[in-house]
């Protein structure tokens, strides 16, 4: 499979628990892009890197989430302290910009618990 | 930022109908327009998108208009099927390699 995949799919976890979260894109696409969905709503940016630089952060991405992509492929997103209120769908998709094609390409997500 | 609305939320059909949900956005520097149509428990998939050089884009029993002039877009299916029940979900960015600001979604039921 040569998509956007993600690990976990399904995470449970106690309130107060850290958790980590991986992405690995489509191998030639150099922007990744971090989403969170909760039920009934639209995915909500969080963050996004060009190879291993991040360009930008929400405003929704507090100090206790901190994402990384260190050599520009695979992307961990992490989040410290969790609380119920962040349970949700984490979504991540990539894009490739040298080519100029602009369609984003979304994983299956991970579905965070938090109990 | 960027504000995206859309409109219904919910919205049933007869097979074999159209369906029209509609979208607008506030910054007038977005200038790419994509449609992702998610499945229960699936990822979000690009069925069409727009940029702001075209009025109007077809794809099969797809289209999709922008207005850039009004700020809106607004996406069509023609002869709707069963297997076009889903959530559609519109989305603005200035390109589509910066991140996309989405609506709230519409829930697609198309009744046999």
């Amino acid at each position: 499979d040569t998509g956007v995949s993600q690990n976990p799919r399904h995470k449970i976890t106690k309130r107060g628990q850290n958790v980590t979260f991986r992405c690995d894109p489509i191998s030639e696409h150099n922007r990744l892009y971090w989403y969170r969905q909760t039920l009934g709503q639209g995915p909500e940016f969080l963050t996004y890197f060009q190879n291993e630089a991040q360009l930008e952060k929400s405003r929704l991405l507090s100090d206790r989430f901190s994402a990384e992509r260190p050599k520009g492929s695979f992307s961990t997103l992490e989040i410290q302290r969790t609380e119920q209120g962040d349970s949700a769908m984490y979504l991540c998709a990539s894009s490739s910009w040298d080519r100029g094609y602009n369609e984003q390409f979304f994983g299956p997500g991970t579905r965070l618990t938090v109990l | 930022g960027e504000n995206v609305e859309q409109h219904p939320s919910t919205l049933s059909v007869q097979e074999g109908d159209s369906a029209v949900i509609k979208c607008t956005y506030s910054d007038s520097a977005s200038n790419y327009f994509p449609w992702y149509k998610q499945e229960l428990g699936k990822r979000p998939q690009l069925i069409i998108d727009i940029r702001s050089n075209v009025g109007e884009k077809k794809d099969q029993r797809i289209a999709v208009t922008l207005n850039k002039t009004a700020k809106h877009f607004s996406l069509h299916i023609t002869e709707t099927q069963p297997e076009d029940s889903a959530v559609y979900f519109c989305a603005a960015s200035d390109s589509g390699n910066t991140p996309l600001v989405f609506g709230k979604g519409t829930r697609l039921s198309v009744i046999a």
